[in-house]
C-alpha cells in the first residue's frame, strides 16, 4: 500500500514549457486534490475531483489543467509554465463518506520555472 | 469565503517544555471541522490533530492538545514536553463540512516551530 504517489518529485521547466504532474493513489478515494504551498502562504487549492471523470477549480486554478480519467489518478498540467508557477505541489485524497476527514497527501513536487 | 490566519511565523522552545501555536479563522458557517498538520523538514503534510466543530470538548492526541474557542473563532495547539522531533512547520487548517465543501481545506500561513535541546 504505497498511499499517495507523485510524479516527478523534482523539475525544472524554461518559460514557455509544458509538463503534467502524476498524482496516484492506491485507497481507492473519490476526492483528490491539487494544492500549491508558497513560502508565507500555506497551501492553496489549485484543482479538486470528486471522482472519475469530474474536475472543479479551487481557489487558484488560472494557468493550470486537471484531468481525472481513472479513479486513482489525478494528472495536474502546466500548458505553458510562467515563473510565478515556481512552487512545490502536493496531490491529496481522501474517502467521499461524511466522517472521513484526513486528507492523505503524496511528498510533493518542487517545480522551478527559469 | 474561509479565512484562516496563523500570526505568529516562527515560534521555539527547549526540549521537554510547552508551547503553543495560534489560529483564528473566520467563517459563517456552523458547522465544520479544524485540524493542525505538521510538515517536516521532509515536506510530508502529516495530520496531527482534529476538532469538529460541533463537539465543544477539545480534542487531544497524545502530548498535542487544541484549545478551540467558537465563539471567538480560535483553535490554538498546544505541545506538551516538546520533543525534537516536533520540529516542523504547523499549518491550521479548516473545511466548512457542508454538502458542497467536498473536503476541501482553507490552510493558514503556516507557523515554524523550533525545538532547541
Amino acid at each position: 500500500n504505497a498511499g499517495v504517489t507523485q510524479t516527478p518529485k523534482f523539475r525544472v521547466l524554461k518559460t514557455g514549457q509544458s509538463m503534467t504532474l502524476l498524482c496516484a493513489q492506491d485507497m481507492n478515494h473519490e476526492y483528490m486534490y491539487w494544492y500549491r504551498q508558497d513560502p508565507g502562504m500555506g497551501l492553496r487549492l489549485i484543482h479538486y475531483s470528486v471522482g472519475e471523470g469530474t474536475t472543479a477549480k479551487g481557489e487558484v486554478p488560472d494557468g493550470y489543467n486537471v484531468s481525472r480519467l481513472k479513479k486513482q489518478n489525478f494528472l495536474l498540467g502546466l500548458e505553458s509554465a510562467a515563473p510565478s508557477q515556481t512552487s512545490v505541489y502536493f496531490c491529496a485524497s481522501r474517502p467521499s463518506t461524511e466522517y472521513s476527514y484526513e486528507q492523505y497527501f503524496g511528498p510533493g513536487t518542487r517545480l522551478t520555472v527559469t | 469565503a474561509q479565512t484562516v490566519t496563523q500570526s505568529q511565523p516562527e515560534m521555539s522552545v527547549q526540549e521537554a517544555e510547552t508551547v503553543t501555536l495560534s489560529c483564528t479563522y473566520d467563517t459563517s458557517e456552523s458547522n465544520y471541522y479544524l485540524f493542525w498538520y505538521k510538515q517536516p523538514p521532509s515536506r510530508q503534510m502529516i495530520l496531527v490533530i482534529r476538532q469538529e466543530a460541533y463537539k465543544q470538548q477539545n480534542a487531544t492526541e497524545n502530548r498535542f492538545s487544541v484549545n478551540f474557542q467558537k465563539a471567538a473563532k480560535s483553535f490554538s495547539l498546544k505541545i506538551s514536553d516538546s520533543q525534537l522531533g516536533d520540529t516542523a512547520m504547523y499549518f491550521c487548517a479548516f473545511d466548512h463540512a457542508g454538502g458542497t465543501s467536498y473536503g476541501k481545506l482553507t490552510f493558514g500561513q503556516g507557523t515554524i516551530l523550533t525545538v532547541h535541546p
